[in-house]
């Protein structure tokens, strides 16, 4: 059974305006959760995280807010351009996991110049 | 070089083939993943390897033999594949330990391995 979840698989944005992407979890144990983003043919690179003690990290354009007790998370892109068209994955982390991560499936974001 | 690397990046092999993907992290990190993906699922994590030492095996088919000979090179030897093993095969690193920086993988570009 799935853990991470992403019920959107694309989603299209105006350039200059916001875009959220959700992800929802089932394990109350994940305590540390991350947003990576992957470009075709690279890998996924790292963009930005939150530890549950939080509920609102911020970096530059992105944020990320967690809601523990929906177990949710979203990731908040403004303004949205169109170098940030990608696909991005929300993951998630147990301490007793050690390092392991759980990804979602992914959201394809395509910013519309 | 720097980060992750993958060698190589394309491979195509038959059924009975045996050939090998290499990684190699250039970060200093002290654990390397394999990872597999494949179209409309979600990363799955193969084998972990933390200081050297596989610490996890996530009923992974024994066609599928990791080998880490030290924190900087994790392989993976591919015997007997099946087409639907074909997908993207992803090496990540981290620093190893515990703690919020040790969650943060870093990724190479990937094998896209197509089974014949």
């Amino acid at each position: 059974d799935q853990q991470v979840k992403q019920n959107s698989p694309s989603l299209s944005v105006q350039e200059g305006r916001i875009s959220i992407l959700n992800c929802d979890y089932t394990n109350s144990m994940f305590d540390y959760f991350l947003w990576y983003k992957k470009y075709p043919a690279e890998g996924p690179t790292f963009l930005i995280s939150i530890s549950s003690i939080k509920d609102k990290n911020e970096d530059g354009r992105f944020t990320v807010f967690l809601n523990k007790s929906a177990k949710h998370l979203s990731l908040h892109i403004v303004p949205s351009q169109p170098g940030d068209s990608a696909v991005y994955f929300c993951a998630a982390s147990a301490l007793t996991g050690a390092n392991n991560l759980f990804f979602g499936t992914g959201t394809r974001l395509t910013v519309i110049p | 070089e720097t980060g992750v690397t993958q060698t190589p990046r394309h491979l195509v092999m038959g059924m009975t083939n045996k050939k090998s993907l290499k990684c190699e992290q250039h970060l200093g990190h002290n654990a390397m993943y394999w990872y597999k993906q494949s179209a409309k699922k979600p990363l799955e994590l193969m084998f972990v390897y933390n200081f050297k030492e596989q610490t996890e095996n996530n009923s992974v088919p024994s066609r599928f033999s990791p080998e880490c000979p030290n924190s900087s090179h994790l392989f993976l030897h591919l015997h007997t594949l099946q087409p639907e093993d074909s997908a993207l095969y992803l090496c990540a690193s981290s620093r190893g330990g515990t703690g919020g920086l040790s969650y943060e993988q870093y990724f190479g570009p990937g094998t896209r391995l197509t089974v014949t």
